[in-house]
């Protein structure tokens, strides 16, 4: 399954709204994970299960969708949230990554 | 929540087999799927291979089929990740992951442990 995520990058300021969409190639229900990673941090899991926000994480984040269509909103950007962010479908095997959003 | 350190990266001649190691800590090891994650230098994600709690199901991605052999020692908390004939395109920071379920066919819900990676380049 293909995970087509765009944009590959975005400028935004602090206090922005944020959006990032992902499709998948065929449905993988709510199959939708989202990751945050910073500059030579290992990826960090935001959301599962396409709206389910990761214990620990903050509400600002927001993921929405199901089937093939999926989007991951950040809400009133934070300084510490610049970074890449990456969907990921969990559903099949092999597991397939968006190319990434860099958000700058 | 749980710790992953993977070791065993360095610089390999082309050609050449390499094994990476995992190992966990502070989690129930043998009620979790692991996967291998891959990030080549400036590029993206890369699920490489993964294995159920029990270490009985093993999958690969096709870039690593019939090259990779992943296990691990659930006595041990450790898993392994083993490449042969290792090309240029090997080239990369290999995770291993924890995922938030014990089987990995089925669909789960992400990898929520990571490690910090161990650096692997391919030289000729």
């Amino acid at each position: 399954i293909q995970m087509t995520q765009s944009p590959s990058a975005l400028s935004a300021s602090v206090g922005d709204r944020v959006t990032i969409t992902c499709r998948a190639s065929e449905s993988i229900s709510n199959y939708a994970i989202w990751y945050q990673q910073k500059p030579g941090k290992p990826p960090k899991i935001l959301i599962y299960a396409a709206s389910v926000l990761q214990s620990g994480v903050p509400s600002r984040f927001s993921g929405s969708g199901s089937g093939t269509d999926f989007t991951f909103t950040i809400t009133n950007l934070q300084p510490e949230d610049f970074a890449t962010y990456y969907c990921q479908q969990s559903l099949t095997l092999p597991r397939t990554f968006g190319q990434g959003t860099k958000v700058e | 929540e749980g710790q992953l350190l993977e070791s065993g990266g360095g610089v390999v001649q082309m050609g050449e087999s390499l094994r990476l190691s995992c190992a966990s800590s502070g989690f129930t090891f043998s009620r979790s799927a692991i996967s291998w994650v891959r990030q080549a230098p400036g590029k993206g994600l890369e699920w490489v291979s993964g294995t159920s709690g029990s270490g009985t199901s093993k999958y690969y991605a096709d870039s690593v089929k019939g090259r990779c052999t992943i296990t691990r020692d659930n006595s041990k908390s450790m898993v392994y990740l083993e490449i042969h004939d290792v090309r240029h395109e090997d080239t990369a920071l290999y995770f291993c992951a924890k995922d938030k379920s014990y089987d990995i066919v089925a669909g789960t819900y992400g990898m929520d442990v990571w490690g910090q990676g161990t650096t692997v380049t391919v030289s000729s």
